[in-house]
């Protein structure tokens, strides 16, 4: 089955410095790669996502970019602000499942 | 608010015992998954229905069940509780059978067993 690592575990970063959070996937099937950020005891919420026929998007502060020769994606924040402060889920899908990484809590330091 | 709705929020039961949780999905969605997060781990996809028919299945254990009803809730079983499967049970839902779309997550549940 798939298998999606994520690194790193955990990010500082200072207030207005970018953050990237980096992910790898083994099954070269999978084809639809969302980002979820989820706060202390909430629901995780997809913050940007993309699908394997593009190789980036963007929105606002927030970037993906997709290698699908690599097979690796990567999230992208720039101006990193202390609202950003979360942990922060990739994900590889294959029809109806899908696989998350172990997730990278990042911290925005004022 | 993501429309998806859990309950209860919280549950907590001894070894051995059952418990039912139940999800209710957005307005118009015919898709729930159902996930599993633990203290120290990511989210584990357990199995996925699509209107009223099991589409995908994960990581879910023997012990652990579900169905998805006519009016489209879902309700996860899990038997013979472990101490191991204490965590923090979500569902999401999509509007369509399929990878490319966007899952809303509700808020959990959390299950402690002791």
């Amino acid at each position: 089955g798939e298998n999606v690592e994520q690194h790193p575990s955990t990010l500082s970063v200072q207030e207005g410095d970018s953050a990237v959070i980096k992910c790898t996937y083994s099954d070269s099937a999978s084809n639809y790669f969302p980002w979820y950020k989820q706060e202390l005891g909430k629901r995780p919420q997809l913050i940007i996502d993309i699908r394997s026929n593009v190789g980036e998007k963007k929105d606002q502060r927030i970037a993906v970019t997709l290698n699908k020769t690599a097979k690796h994606f990567s999230l992208h924040i720039t101006e990193t602000q202390p609202e950003d402060s979360a942990v922060y889920f990739c994900a590889a899908s294959i029809v109806n499942q899908f696989y998350f990484g172990t997730g990278t809590s990042l911290t925005v330091i004022p | 608010d993501s429309g998806v709705t859990q309950t209860p929020k919280h549950l907590i039961t001894a070894t051995g015992q059952r418990v039912t949780l139940r999800c209710s999905p957005r307005s118009g969605d015919l898709s729930v998954y159902w996930y599993q997060q633990s203290l120290d781990q990511g989210l584990q996809f357990l199995i996925q229905y699509y209107n009223g028919e099991e589409r995908a299945k994960g990581n879910i254990l023997e012990r652990f069940s579900a169905q998805q009803f006519p009016d489209l809730h879902s309700e996860l079983n899990l038997s013979s509780l472990e101490l191991g499967d204490s965590a923090l049970y979500f569902c999401a839902s999509s509007e369509i059978n399929g990878a490319n779309n966007e899952q809303f997550f509700g808020p959990g549940t959390r299950l402690t067993v002791l």
